[in-house]
């Protein structure tokens, strides 16, 4: 079972940011969070992970409280194409496979 | 440096037939990851194999479905005497090692049973 707890939708004004939370009240010290999106029927896409501190890449930043029981992704300036459904993955560093739970379903509007 | 490379992209089977799914596995990497999605569903995990080696097979059916991921070359999914039942999307991902380290998904094959 996918440990963690996400809105199933949410909707984004085109160009403003967008922030997806994600809730991991059971998550352990040595498991990451995971976020990875599904455009219509593609194959998921990595987005970013982390652990402990707030990380940032080219495509989203992830906010990860400080007791680690929930976290945030942020896609700063969503675009119509950012519309997908987005996952959030708890799993431990060693090898783990990743449990998909439900996803948040996103949809960027113009 | 290609991505993970699934094919084929599309495979129509009669039922009873058997399907077969090459999944090719990024550059560098040595684990792979099989997932199952079902029309209108979410990503199912099926299993998970090293180099020559299951590791964690908790998602497979009992019956009919078998992988392997040999020295050489792809790792394949197998599905003996499909039924329509069997028509999903199949992911495959890879990923380089342990650790921290993120998996990267193929583009799948879309099975359909007929």
């Amino acid at each position: 079972d996918a440990k963690t707890t996400q809105p199933p939708s949410m909707d984004c004004a085109e160009g403003r940011a967008a922030n997806l939370p994600c809730n991991h009240s059971t998550i352990s010290g040595n498991e990451y969070v995971y976020w990875y999106r599904q455009i219509h029927s593609q194959g998921p896409q990595y987005i970013i992970h982390g652990l402990k501190n707030n990380e940032t890449n080219e495509m989203a930043s992830l906010i990860i409280t400080e007791d680690r029981k929930s976290s945030t992704l942020i896609l700063p300036h969503a675009t119509l194409r950012d519309t997908a459904v987005y996952y959030c993955i708890v799993i431990y560093n060693q090898g783990g496979k990743l449990i998909f739970g439900q996803g948040t379903e996103l949809s960027v509007k113009p | 440096n290609a991505g993970v490379m699934q094919n084929p992209r599309h495979l129509v089977r009669r039922r009873g037939q058997e399907a077969r799914l090459r999944c090719s596995p990024m550059k560098g990497h040595s684990h792979v990851y099989w997932y199952r999605q079902l029309p209108e569903e979410g990503l199912k995990f099926m299993v998970y194999l090293q180099k020559e080696n299951i590791i964690d097979e908790s998602g497979m059916p009992k019956e009919r479905f078998s992988a392997e991921f040999p020295k050489e070359g792809p790792s394949i999914l197998r599905i003996q005497q499909v039924v329509r039942g069997d028509s999903a999307a199949y992911f495959c991902a890879s990923r380089q090692g342990q650790g921290a380290t993120e998996a990267f998904f193929g583009q799948g094959t879309r099975l359909t049973v007929v």
